[in-house]
């Protein structure tokens, strides 16, 4: 079985641009939570959506943005890129909304110059 | 103060050495923990959940204190592909998990 696959895997934009990232969680799960992190830094929450909604959005300026689609992949998207957003950005599925473990994708590396 | 608080490392041991990692949490209501490893450049990976029990998998065994709001893992017997950082994770509602920076572990022969 597949896991959970992201792409790009690597992406360079620069300051104020905007990003796209892609998630398809492994099938059959219905939840995709979104984590960024920080060269040195454990990851941070910044989304989880379940059933095509949103169910808890972490401490994210409104640049950030994400969407789950019908067949459960999900976009992040993040407007007026700053230096700071430079980060592996981490995509966990979950078959249920809550309590059981999540599994995480290989991550979308993005640097912003 | 930090949700989840883990002391950075680097800690270096020997192969076959004992080495115990532990973790503090703030959020008294959180529900359920766990402990994930994260090799460079890669997605972290569950290595095991924590009961209040305590629970042990293979050379690994992991402990809850919910009064202390203390979580730990000890390694025994050490081995080279131990090398990693190991992620104290915490949940609280749905899927929220929040993690603390990461201890790295590295082993040397």
């Amino acid at each position: 079985d597949a896991g959970v696959t992201q792409s790009p895997t690597h992406l360079i934009k620069t300051r104020g641009q905007h990003v796209t990232l892609r998630c398809s969680p492994i099938s059959g799960h219905k939840s995709v939570s979104w984590y960024q992190q920080v060269l040195g830094q454990g990851p941070q929450f910044i989304f989880q959506y379940y059933e095509k909604e949103e169910r808890g959005r972490g401490n994210f300026p409104d640049r950030f943005s994400a969407r789950q689609f019908p067949n459960y992949s999900s976009e992040l998207n993040v407007n007026a890129l700053l230096l700071g957003d430079s980060a592996l950005y981490l995509c966990a599925s979950n078959p249920r909304l809550a309590g059981t473990q999540q599994f995480f994708g290989p991550g979308t590396r993005l640097t912003v110059l | 103060r930090k949700e989840v608080e883990q002391d950075p490392g680097p800690f270096n041991v020997p192969e076959g050495a004992t080495v115990a990692f532990n973790c503090t949490y703030s959020n008294s209501a959180s529900q359920s923990f766990f402990w994930y490893r994260q090799d460079c450049r890669k997605e972290p990976k569950l290595l095991m959940s924590v009961y209040s029990s305590g629970n042990e998998d293979g050379r690994f065994t992991a402990q809850l204190n919910r009064a202390s709001q203390y979580i730990s893992l000890l390694i025994r017997d050490s081995k080279l592909s131990d090398s990693a950082t190991y992620l104290c994770v915490v949940n609280e509602d749905t899927d929220k998990l929040i993690f603390g920076t990461g201890t790295r572990l590295q082993v040397f022969p």
